[in-house]
């Protein structure tokens, strides 16, 4: 089955760096992906939907260039939170095949 | 906007008991719906999915259902056994292919 892989699944960051989270289709051509983040107790909000050679798509409310996408090939969509605060703690994962697919998460903290 | 809602957000049942998580969503105009299950830190799983034109879908000790002209859905869950335990979120497709998350229901199970 379709399989994406996300990385890395954990990453503790001091406030004011960049942080790179990539999703990797393994087994099948991703043309879109989609990018979630989840703050506790809460859902999970779409962030972002990013199309291979094209730019992303941000959700409103989502500063594009604090949270920059790159969907540079057909397996490969990478989401860099840059300079990050406290705030930005938060689990962040994608999704490719309109849902159908998820990667395993990533747990961003921000120290 | 589509907008999911989950009763209870929160529910604790003993062992071997018979329990239903309810789904509601405001624009009935979806591709599908889809029950997951979230553990503690991790990403998702899905349990069961829906298409718009079916009415239920089971898996072992799951079922769905989907009433689409009301907006709602239910996951039913026999025999709970504490290995439940977890959150468990509806979303549902709709236009533009991203899914829509309630919030979730965090389940409890205990021995």
């Amino acid at each position: 089955g379709a399989v994406v892989s996300q990385h890395p699944s954990r990453v503790i960051c001091k406030s004011g760096t960049s942080v790179k989270i990539e999703c990797r289709s393994l087994d099948f051509q991703a043309t879109t992906m989609f990018w979630y983040r989840q703050f506790p107790k809460q859902s999970l909000m779409l962030m972002a939907t990013s199309n291979e050679g094209s730019k992303a798509t941000y959700e409103q409310g989502v500063e594009k260039d604090k949270f920059l996408i790159n969907h540079a090939s057909l397996t490969l969509s990478t989401l860099t939170v840059t300079s990050a605060h406290p705030e930005d703690s938060s689990f962040y994962i994608c999704s490719a095949m309109g849902g159908y697919t998820f990667g395993s998460g990533t747990r961003l903290t921000v120290v | 906007k589509q907008e999911v809602t989950q009763i209870p957000a929160a529910l604790s049942v003993p062992e071997g008991e018979n329990l239903v998580l309810n789904c509601s969503f405001t624009d009935s105009a979806i591709y599908n719906l889809q029950w997951f299950r979230q553990d503690p830190g991790k990403g998702l799983t899905s349990l069961l999915l829906i298409q718009s034109s079916q009415r239920e879908q089971t898996s072992g000790r799951l079922n769905a259902s989907l009433d689409k002209s009301s907006g709602r859905s239910t996951l039913y869950i026999a025999a709970s056994q504490p290995g439940d335990s977890a959150t468990y979120l509806c979303a549902v497709l709709s236009s533009g292919y991203a899914l829509n998350f309630g919030k979730g229901t965090s389940l409890l199970v205990t021995p």
